[in-house]
């Protein structure tokens, strides 16, 4: 199976900041890259497909770039409802393995 | 409107099996891969088995290869997920999940989820 690695673990953010979150893959994925955020007791909730692509009602403060085994999640301006676990997925092949999550905390 | 609802979790024994459902309604079911996702408590989401939306193509994550079945019911437009050998490390929450796009096989992410059934494996 594919290996997917996120950094860091934890990020402690304020309000308003830039905040970068790292997803490496141990082959190849091109841009079959998705990203995740979830809430405590909810189901995840889909934010970026294809590594780059913004689903629908996702606020554009949210980015995704990438390709191969480099992405990267931005959010331009962190605003309190962000406070949430993240996940990159690839999904080359049937497998679709999720990174280990990153957590963005009230700094 | 999208609606994905669990059903089938509870307190198991190890060494047990158990069958997990997914009810759809709100979408054309039998155009759509699904999939199984499940949480164990406190940690990351752990991506189980894929079948295609025909049935004829599935995959499982190789960690639990052996243990899990994954089939659908075009007629009920129901999922189903076999697990055999219960071990108290497949406590979890256990989610379905929609593929993004109609007809895919591979590729594409989950765009619906359900709430997720609790699973226990404790003697």
């Amino acid at each position: 199976d594919i290996q997917m690695t996120q950094s860091p673990s934890t990020l402690s953010a304020s309000v308003g900041d830039r905040v970068i979150i790292t997803c490496r893959a141990s082959q190849t994925v091109g841009t079959y890259l998705a990203w995740y955020q979830q809430k405590p007791g909810k189901a995840p909730k889909l934010l970026i497909s294809d590594a780059s692509r913004l689903e629908s009602e996702v606020p554009s403060r949210f980015s995704g770039s990438g390709s191969g085994t480099e992405f990267t999640l931005t959010i331009s301006s962190l605003q309190p409802d962000d406070f949430a676990t993240y996940y990159c997925q690839e999904s080359i092949r049937y497998s679709r393995t999720f990174g280990q999550g990153t957590k963005v905390e009230v700094k | 409107q999208v609606h994905l609802v669990e059903s089938g979790g509870g307190v198991v024994q190890p060494g047990r099996s158990l069958r997990l459902s997914c009810a759809a309604s709100g979408f054309s079911f039998d155009s759509y891969g699904m999939n199984w996702v499940r949480q164990a408590p406190g940690k990351g989401l752990e991506w189980l088995a894929f079948i295609s939306f025909d049935g004829s193509d599935r995959s499982y994550a190789e960690s639990l290869q052996g243990r899990l079945t994954i089939s659908r019911d075009r007629s009920e437009n129901t999922l189903y997920l076999q697990i055999n050998s219960l071990r108290p490390e497949d406590t979890a929450v256990y989610y379905c999940a929609r593929d993004l796009r109609r007809y895919s096989a591979y590729g594409v992410p989950f765009d619906s989820w359900g709430q997720g059934t609790r699973v226990t494996v404790s003697s």
